[in-house]
């Protein structure tokens, strides 16, 4: 099993829609959860992180964490085409950070 | 805040060349520096992790001694590919962290070995 689950994708949305995007981790210890953000060719930029239970919210994104069930999500609101990127879910279990393969999503106009 | 920056972006060189990355964190002080590669339509592998004034940790299967890395400072890290071949053709991105848990990627190198 690996340690950071994702949905390799794609995953295509309309403009405008809400866009839900899934990881699963393995390490129940794991106390930090990220979001990035990978356009084509570029590197990957910090969208959110999240530490507790429940949702965080910025912007049109929000995080939710649920230890118990060990998975964390990133929804992303009224979707746009610049939202089209790689989506990297990353846990921290410990003394580093553990990246998932990472969501292909297409925001369709 | 929390910027981070690479040089070269982009570097083109001969195979049995060596050649240096380098990693700066340009506003905060950089405890933790790590450096990944990506190979087209895959995702991050980490390659190492390096702590200022010691010496990096290499995740398996990682030459220690073709990816030399030396973390020389608070703010700068670089990453010398010994003898490059060209399945060492790749993109290679550092991140940084100032402590806290969050890592700060900078752009990226892509590396290209003839």
């Amino acid at each position: 099993q690996k340690e950071v689950e994702q949905n390799s994708g794609p995953l295509s949305v309309p403009e405008g829609a809400i866009a839900s995007l899934n990881c699963t981790y393995s390490d129940r210890g794991s106390q930090s959860f990220f979001w990035y953000r990978q356009y084509s060719g570029k590197s990957p930029e910090l969208i959110m992180f999240i530490y507790s239970n429940g949702d965080k919210e910025d912007g049109r994104f929000t995080a939710q964490l649920n230890k118990a069930s060990q998975y964390v999500s990133l929804l992303i609101r009224d979707s746009q085409p610049s939202d089209s990127a790689t989506y990297l879910c990353a846990v921290n279990p410990g003394n580093d950070m553990r990246f998932g393969a990472g969501t292909r999503l297409t925001v369709k106009p | 805040g929390a910027v981070v920056s690479q040089h070269p972006s982009r570097v083109i060189c001969k195979s049995g060349t060596s050649v240096k990355i380098e990693c700066r964190s340009l506003d905060f002080q950089a405890t933790t520096m790590f450096w990944y590669r990506q190979f087209p339509k895959q995702s991050l592998m980490l390659m190492a992790t390096s702590n200022e004034g010691s010496k990096a940790t290499y995740e398996q299967g990682v030459e220690k001694d073709k990816f030399l890395i030396n973390h020389a400072s608070l703010t700068l890290s670089t990453l010398t590919v010994t003898s490059a071949h060209p399945e060492d053709s790749s993109f290679y991105i550092c991140s940084a962290s100032g402590g806290q848990e969050t890592q700060y990627f900078g752009p990226g190198t892509r590396l290209l070995v003839l």
